[in-house]
């Protein structure tokens, strides 16, 4: 069963204009949200993140908008550049109880492409 | 350079073989986990170690044996995979705190594994 959805797959959008990427979890026991960038050849890196106390994170031109009544959160990449085609995926975290390690759940990665 | 360093980068291995990877953090963590990636599917987590002790195995298949001798080090010993074990395998570490989520996780490249 995945616990976290994500869409589109994939995404085209031109320079200058907003990349949306939407997740959707089921696990009331998440508590942190971050969101992974992955260019080919590389490893997953953490590019922004969100407790689920707030509704909104911004980062420069990125920003992360958390619905906690509906179980969903989304990615905004604003002015979107070339340099930002890469695969995102969404994440949600859960603690391991003492052991002081945490558990991702990723969702499939959207698949972003930004033309000139 | 996150800080995780995988090798081999790249390997090809028959379904009668033997081989390992290896996973070294340089930051300090005491966290560290492999993660299988493969085409079409979601990050999934295979194992975890805290403070070298195993905390998670989740449901992976006994072809695939982890060792962590240290909070540096971290193997992934295969043997008889399947061709379908063909993916990218990524670790990744953190500084784990006690019932506290948020903490980084933070990947290596990756080992590009083909199974022939």
């Amino acid at each position: 069963q995945q616990q976290v959805k994500q869409s589109p797959q994939s995404l085209i959008v031109q320079k200058g204009g907003i990349s949306i990427i939407n997740c959707a979890y089921e696990n009331t026991a998440f508590d942190y949200f971050p969101w992974y960038q992955q260019f080919p050849g590389k490893g997953p890196a953490l590019l922004i993140a969100i407790r689920p106390d707030v509704s909104e994170k911004k980062e420069g031109r990125f920003t992360i908008s958390f619905n906690k009544s509906a179980k969903q959160f989304s990615l905004h990449i604003m002015d979107s550049q070339p340099g930002d085609s890469a695969t995102y995926f969404c994440a949600a975290e859960t603690p391991y109880s003492g052991a002081g390690s945490y558990q991702l759940t990723f969702g499939k990665g959207t698949k972003l492409s930004v033309i000139p | 350079e996150t800080g995780v360093t995988q090798t081999p980068r790249h390997l090809v291995m028959g379904m009668t073989n033997k081989k390992s990877l290896k996973c070294e953090q340089h930051l300090g963590h005491n966290a560290m986990y492999w993660y299988k990636q493969s085409a079409k599917k979601p990050l999934e987590l295979m194992f975890v170690y805290s403070l070298e002790e195993r905390v998670e195995n989740n449901s992976v298949p006994s072809r695939f044996s982890p060792e962590c001798p240290n909070s540096s080090h971290l193997f992934l010993h295969l043997h008889t995979l399947q061709p379908e074990d063909s993916a990218l395998y990524l670790c990744a570490s953190s500084q784990g705190g006690r019932g506290y989520s948020g903490n980084t996780i933070y990947f290596g490249e990756g080992s590009w594994l083909t199974v022939v």
